[in-house]
């Protein structure tokens, strides 16, 4: 299996401009997520899948847009990229079952927004 | 909203000395999650915690739950070279089934070895 994958590993973008860093895990996990890292901030919960067609806003949400068609995808769409958006994005996912919410993550996309 | 507090922030060590990052919640937990995340890396999962009071050992580190189940602790001993990375605390968003995959993080603890 290859676990969770993103691309790309590194953007750089012009403010305003618009783009979706993709994500992708084969494990069959229903659940998935956006974080990003910022230092000295640890990771924020951005948006989060709890099922193909079914997406919520987690804790900075504003300025992105996510959709789930299969369980498989797991897309972020930047609409209008700003500095502030500058930041490492990390998708994640977990089976969730019983209680045990581990999460694997994907490498990561390091986005630089001038 | 919730909060999850860490610290410290950074730790320098020498090889072979002990190290130890604390974690501690706003609200009560149902579970708390560490990970691991090697420089230029993304988090790996190291263990959950779910019951007051919880002991787990993996070999040289040493997780703790509190008895509140709002504070948490990970221990290592004798560190080593490969120990370097960030190291977090994670508790969930949410109640039972709604919290998978909502996780907030503590800020993260830096730990530097010096050999």
């Amino acid at each position: 299996n290859a676990g969770v994958t993103q691309t790309p590993k590194f953007q750089v973008l012009k403010t305003g401009q618009s783009m979706t860093l993709q994500c992708a895990q084969d494990m069959n996990h229903e659940y998935m997520s956006w974080y990003r890292q910022d230092p000295g901030m640890g990771l924020r919960l951005i948006h989060y899948s709890v099922g193909a067609g079914i997406t919520d806003q987690g804790e900075v949400p504003n300025g992105y847009n996510v959709s789930r068609s299969t369980t498989e995808d797991f897309p972020l769409r930047l609409l209008s990229a700003a500095p502030s958006q500058t930041s490492v994005y990390f998708c994640a996912s977990t089976h969730g079952s019983g209680g045990w919410n581990e999460q694997f993550f994907g490498p990561g996309t390091r986005l630089t927004v001038l | 909203g919730q909060q999850v507090m860490q610290i410290p922030q950074y730790q320098h060590v020498q090889e072979g000395e002990d190290f130890t990052t604390y974690c501690n919640s706003s609200t009560t937990l149902s579970n708390i999650q560490w990970y691991k995340q090697r420089p230029g890396g993304h988090p790996v999962f190291l263990i959950q915690l779910v019951k007051s009071g919880e002991v787990k050992k993996q070999k040289r580190l040493t997780f703790q739950f509190g008895e509140a189940k709002k504070n948490s602790s990970l221990h290592i001993t004798a560190t080593q070279t490969t120990d370097v990375g960030t190291y977090f605390c994670a508790g969930p968003r949410g109640a039972g089934g709604t919290s998978y995959g909502k996780l907030t993080f503590g800020q993260g603890t830096i730990l530097t070895v010096h050999p």
